[in-house]
């Protein structure tokens, strides 16, 4: 039973497409995120939402619109998809909102803008 | 604001040859700090965590690491990897709210 899963693992599309990347957690949490990793590796924290309300917005396009149906799910809709929105997007689950909490991750959306 | 720095962006290493990670942070606040593994084309795993108490903090998989606060280090050590140990290890820093600042991780190369 994977504990965090989104949906596609992989996509390629075209520059100016809207797409969508689904996520859900059978963990419990309350909280969840989304997190980009580029191609260099490095991992920044996109958006994190705590019993379906925004908290954290790290100053991402408003074409990206994160939403939150209910506690297990936060999918993150792209609109009009530019050549650098290709990486990998991490969805993201933990337990509250401590600082200590233990994040879970999923195992990644590969998009390539093409 | 918080900042973590990984002084090294790949480590080689030989199978069952000791290996250390380094990272040092930077923070304003009371501090929490993790290691996560990434395996090829996988999710982050968290192989430990410290919040308070102890400075030498035990993982999974064999790794501990030391936090040094006069040093504004969190290194990561295995005294013996394998080879499955090949993979991209981040370490991050708890900057509020659960919201994680990495660094921009370290490979770790093992070899036969």
């Amino acid at each position: 039973d994977t504990a965090v899963s989104q949906t596609p693992k992989y996509l390629v599309t075209q520059m100016g497409n809207d797409k969508s990347i689904k996520c859900e957690q059978n963990l419990g949490h309350d909280t969840m995120y989304w997190y980009k990793q580029d191609s260099k590796k490095f991992l920044k924290i996109m958006f994190s939402y705590n019993n379906k309300e925004l908290i954290i917005n790290e100053t991402v396009p408003n074409r990206f619109s994160p939403k939150s149906p209910d506690k297990a799910h936060l999918n993150l809709h792209i609109n009009s998809l530019e050549l650098g929105d290709s990486a990998v997007y991490f969805c993201a689950s933990s337990q509250g909102t401590d600082s200590g909490n233990t994040i879970y991750f999923g195992e990644g959306s590969w998009l390539t803008v093409v | 604001a918080q900042s973590v720095t990984q002084l090294d962006s790949q480590v080689p290493v030989f199978e069952e040859a000791p290996v250390e990670l380094r990272c040092n942070y930077s923070s304003s606040v009371s501090v929490y700090l993790f290691w996560y593994v990434q395996y090829p084309n996988q999710g982050l795993q968290l192989l430990l965590k410290y919040l308070s108490g102890s400075t030498l903090v035990k993982g999974i998989n064999g790794f501990e690491a030391e936090f040094n606060k006069s040093q504004t280090s969190f290194h990561l050590r295995k005294p013996s990897v394998h080879i499955s140990d090949t993979a991209e290890y981040f370490c991050a820093v708890s900057a509020g709210f659960q919201k994680l600042v990495f660094g921009t991780g370290t490979r770790l190369l093992v070899s036969p």
